[in-house]
C-alpha cells in the first residue's frame, strides 16, 4: 500500500516568513495529493490539492509543487500569519482506491 | 454551505461496552469514509462506502463494523471497547462531479470517544 512520509514534524517561523513542508510517497500510481490544515479539536480542512497531471498549483499565499519523478510534493506558505498556526497533513491517493493515506503531520507555529 | 455532520461529538464508555457513531455526509456526496485519529497521530483509514457498498477497507478492527444507509448516512459500530480505542473518529465524504469521482474528501468535526 501507499506510504507517505512528511517533514519536518514541527516548524516555527516568524510572522511574515515563508514555511515549507515536504512529503514523499511510495506508490508511483498515486495521482492525487491534497493538503489539510487541522486546528485543535477540529476536523482536517482541505486547503489545496494537486493532481498528477500538473507540477504546481497556487492559491493566494499557498502553493503546492509536485515532482512525480522523485515522488515528492511540497506545501509553500508565504507571508505567514499567526492564524496559519495549526497541524498540516499531506496525503496521497492511488488510482486503485478512494481513501487517502496521510503523512504524520507538521505542527506549524507562527510567532507574532 | 452544508458540512459533514457527526454525532455524538463526545462519548464516554466503559471497557467492553459498545458504541455507535453516526455520520451524515454533505448532500449529493455518495462516498463516506471513516478515519481514526489517536492523540498526536495522523488520521488512519478504517473503511469507506460508495453507494451503500463497502469500497475500501483499512485498519478497521474485527470488533468494529460499519454500513451506509439508503439516505447515504453511515454508522460505525464498535463493540468490546478497549482503552486503545480512545480516539477522535472522523467521517469524511466525497462528491461526484459530472459522473466522475473527484477525490476530494471533506471531513466532519469528529466524535471524541473516551474509553474508561
Amino acid at each position: 500500500g501507499e506510504n507517505v512520509e512528511q517533514h519536518p514534524s514541527t516548524l516555527s517561523v516568524q510572522e511574515g516568513d515563508s514555511a515549507v513542508i515536504k512529503c514523499t510517497y511510495s506508490d508511483s500510481a498515486s495521482n492525487y495529493f491534497p493538503w489539510y490544515k487541522q486546528e485543535l479539536g477540529k476536523g482536517p480542512q482541505l486547503i489545496i490539492d494537486i493532481r498528477s497531471n500538473v507540477g504546481e498549483k497556487k492559491d493566494q499565499r499557498i502553493a503546492v509543487t509536485l515532482n512525480k519523478t522523485a515522488k515528492h510534493f511540497s506545501l509553500h506558505i508565504t507571508e505567514t500569519q499567526p492564524e496559519d498556526s495549526a497541524v498540516y497533513f499531506c496525503a496521497a491517493r492511488d488510482t486503485g482506491r478512494r481513501a487517502l493515506t496521510f503523512g504524520s503531520g507538521t505542527r506549524l507555529q507562527v510567532q507574532p | 454551505a452544508a458540512g459533514v455532520i457527526q454525532s455524538p461529538r463526545h462519548l464516554i464508555k466503559e471497557k467492553r461496552e459498545t458504541a455507535t457513531l453516526k455520520c451524515y455526509p454533505i448532500p449529493r456526496h455518495d462516498t463516506v469514509y471513516w478515519y481514526q485519529q489517536g492523540p498526536g497521530q495522523d488520521p488512519q483509514f478504517l473503511i469507506s462506502f460508495y453507494e451503500k457498498m463497502q469500497s475500501d477497507k483499512g485498519s478497521i478492527p474485527d470488533r468494529f463494523s460499519a454500513q451506509q444507509f439508503s439516505d447515504y448516512h453511515s454508522e460505525l459500530n464498535m463493540s468490546s471497547l478497549e482503552l486503545g480505542d480512545s480516539a477522535l473518529y472522523f467521517c469524511a465524504s466525497s462528491p461526484r462531479t459530472g459522473g466522475s469521482y473527484t477525490g476530494e474528501l471533506f471531513f466532519g468535526e469528529g466524535s471524541r470517544l473516551t474509553v474508561l
